[in-house]
């Protein structure tokens, strides 16, 4: 099975700080990748599909890169309603595997 | 508007069986392939089931295969889950999500508890 490794486990930050996120696969999924937002008790909310591509509707500052193994998904600028658990997932190989998720707290 | 809802989840007893459907409505459902995620809640997604558009390819976690069966009635617009031989390990909310997973359902909880 293909592990997703997100870095860090979980990130504290302030309103309007930028953060970066990290995803790693065991193994190269090339752009099989997606990043998604939960909020506690929501289910999970894609943001970004194919590596790089947004969702309809998802704001600017979110920036996704990567390919191969190494992904990130960067936001600017938090906003209030950016803290939230954020997860990637693999699609290229079955089975799919989430990382174990970024939780980003408010400093 | 795009919609997924869930049901069938409750409590049962260990060794027992419980299906899960999830009624879409808004979109083509016989277009998309349909996925199963679980999460034990305070913990991580984990990707349980996938299924093609006509319902003839099938995949699963080795966590549950064997034991679940994802099937689904396009003429109904209705996704299945089968879930046989449940232990506490399978507790978890359950949700179903389309395609590349950009909608989801709420989710219903499945609690096996003796």
């Amino acid at each position: 099975d293909i592990q997703m490794t997100q870095s860090p486990s979980s990130l504290s930050a302030s309103v309007g700080d930028t953060v970066t996120i990290s995803c790693r696969a065991s193994l190269g999924v090339g752009s099989d990748l997606g990043w998604f937002q939960q909020k506690p008790g929501k289910a999970p909310k894609r943001l970004i599909y194919a590596a790089s591509i947004f969702q309809s509707g998802v704001p600017s500052r979110f920036t996704a890169s990567g390919s191969g193994t190494e992904f990130t998904l960067t936001i600017s600028s938090l906003q209030p309603e950016d803290f939230a658990t954020y997860y990637c997932l693999q699609h290229n190989n079955y089975p799919y595997t989430f990382g174990q998720g970024t939780k980003l707290e408010i400093k | 508007e795009v919609q997924l809802v869930e049901s069938g989840g409750g409590l049962v007893q260990p060794g027992g069986s419980l299906r899960l459907s999830c009624a879409a409505s808004g979109f083509p459902f016989s277009a998309y392939w349909m996925h199963w995620v679980r999460q034990v809640p305070g913990k991580e997604l984990v990707w349980v089931s996938r299924i093609n558009s006509d319902g003839t390819t099938t995949n699963y976690a080795d966590s549950v295969k064997g034991r679940f069966t994802v099937s689904r009635d396009n003429a109904k617009n209705t996704l299945y889950l089968q879930m046989n031989s449940l232990t506490a390990d399978d507790t978890a909310v359950y949700y179903c999500a389309r395609g590349l997973w950009d909608y989801w359902g709420p989710g219903t909880l499945v609690t096996v508890s003796s």
